[in-house]
């Protein structure tokens, strides 16, 4: 299985850049996708296929990369960012996610 | 709009069984395929299953750690899908979420999920 590694935890102050790195085991092309979870809510697409917004996110996010690396960005970070971010691949079978960052705001 | 409702949770004792349904509506559900996805309490995401579509065979995948005990299926004419567990552990104890997994093969829309609580 291809085994995606995400640092657990970053804290940064609002107004900050913050960016939220997820490296995956094998080569996924672009085929990796991010997810935000707020406490005791279903996760909520953010970006999809490494760079793409998904509807209705702002445009303080934005995502980066190929092949075995990627990077969330969220600049500038607010309040209401608290939350856990999850990648995920869907390049190879069986479909895979990220242990999570945990975002808190300082 | 796309709306997605998990049902069937609830408390089992360690070894029964449990089917969870998954009702869909707002899209053409033919044209997707559909995953379960679970979250263990204070725990990650983890994906469970996956059923493709017509064009596919509904071929199914599972998750290595719940093979030969999740069998997953569709009923295209109810758009529904469907997650049946069997020889419940403490471990399997979660929230599971169905999604429907989008054009881009992303998990696009996410149901509000079901609690499954194994326990004697």
């Amino acid at each position: 299985d291809t085994v995606l590694t995400q640092s657990p935890a970053l804290a940064v102050s609002p107004g900050e850049r913050v960016s939220i790195s997820c490296r995956a085991s094998e080569g996924v092309n672009s085929y990796m996708h991010w997810y935000q979870q707020k406490p005791g809510q279903q996760p909520k697409l953010l970006i999809y296929k490494a760079s793409n917004l998904a509807s209705g996110v702002p445009a303080r996010f934005s995502g980066s990369g190929s092949g075995t690396d990627f990077t969330l960005t969220i600049d500038p970070v607010e309040a209401d960012d608290t939350a856990t971010y999850f990648c995920q691949q869907s390049w190879n079978d069986p479909r895979t996610f990220g242990g999570g960052t945990k975002l808190e705001l300082k | 709009e796309v709306q997605i409702l998990e049902t069937g949770g609830g408390l089992v004792k360690p070894g029964g069984s449990l089917r969870l349904s998954c009702a869909t509506s707002g899209f053409n559900f033919n044209d997707y395929f559909m995953n379960w996805v679970r979250q263990a309490p204070g725990k990650g995401l983890e994906w469970v299953a996956q059923i493709r579509n017509k064009n596919y065979n509904y071929a199914t995948y599972y998750a290595e750690s719940l093979e030969g005990r999740v069998t997953i299926s569709r009923d295209d004419s109810k758009s529904s899908v469907y997650l049946q567990v069997s020889s419940l552990r403490a471990e399997d104890t979660a929230i599971y979420y169905c999604t429907r997994e989008g054009r881009r093969s992303d998990f696009d829309y996410w149901g509000q999920g079901v609690m499954v609580t194994v326990s004697s």
